[in-house]
């Protein structure tokens, strides 16, 4: 199984709404990782858990809350969004974060703030 | 043709011509670097890989070729198929002891029949 699922697919929230990213890996990965990526451009990192321990967090606004409750799990929690916040967010693992090793993404929550 | 500016670069290709996909990377310390394929509506696909002591890496009708020098890194793709169509990222890594996966901005490489 070499395979990072996300669900939703896509989602659509008011700004004034509470919702739930999700993501899950089964390849024993010790690395999560979350990215934004808007139109037409590449993605850009967000935060980095490392064996369940958050190790980055890109200047993220707070209104993006993540959380690692296990080695296979990873949540973007999102609250009070604004439509600029509308874009792809993809999920991604790689077996131990300082390694070189490829990273293995997910197709992404297609998330549109209205 | 290639274009820049706003708008994603663009190459085209005819189908069975090879493909050549270039990318400049910024940290000299970078030590491991990817190349990904993205298709619409999808996340990023893993094509191949390279490590910074070496200069070329060989896949299925893929080529790395890596200049330490000038910072460069190209994507050879050779008998370009409609199906080699999307957008293609390079990935830094940097040295380790760093969790970073850091892209380049992306070329669409278009697939003309």
């Amino acid at each position: 199984d070499t395979e990072v699922t996300q669900t939703p697919k896509h989602l659509v929230m008011g700004m004034t709404n509470k919702k739930s990213l999700k993501c899950e890996q089964h390849m024993g990965h010790r690395a999560m990782y979350w990215y934004k990526q808007k139109a037409k451009k590449p993605p850009e990192l967000m935060f980095v858990y490392s064996y369940e321990k958050l190790s980055i967090n890109e200047s993220v606004p707070s209104r993006f809350s993540p959380e690692c409750p296990n080695s296979s799990l990873l949540n973007l929690h999102l609250h009070a969004l604004q439509p600029e916040d509308s874009a792809l967010y993809l999920c991604a693992s790689s077996q131990d974060g300082l390694r070189v090793a490829e990273a293995f993404f997910g197709q992404g929550t297609r998330l549109t703030v209205v | 043709g290639e274009s820049v500016g706003l708008h994603l670069p663009t190459l085209s290709v005819q189908e069975g011509d090879n493909s050549i996909i270039n990318c400049a990377y910024s940290n000299s310390a970078s030590d491991y670097f990817i190349w990904y394929k993205q298709e619409s509506g999808k996340g990023p696909q893993f094509i191949i890989d390279i490590r910074s002591n070496m200069d070329k890496r060989q896949g299925q009708r893929v080529t790395v070729l890596l200049n330490k020098t000038v910072k460069h890194l190209s994507l050879q793709i050779a008998a370009t198929q409609p199906g080699d169509s999307a957008v293609y990222f390079c990935a830094e890594k940097g040295h380790s002891g760093t969790y970073k996966y850091i892209f380049g901005t992306g070329t669409r490489l278009k697939v003309l029949a």
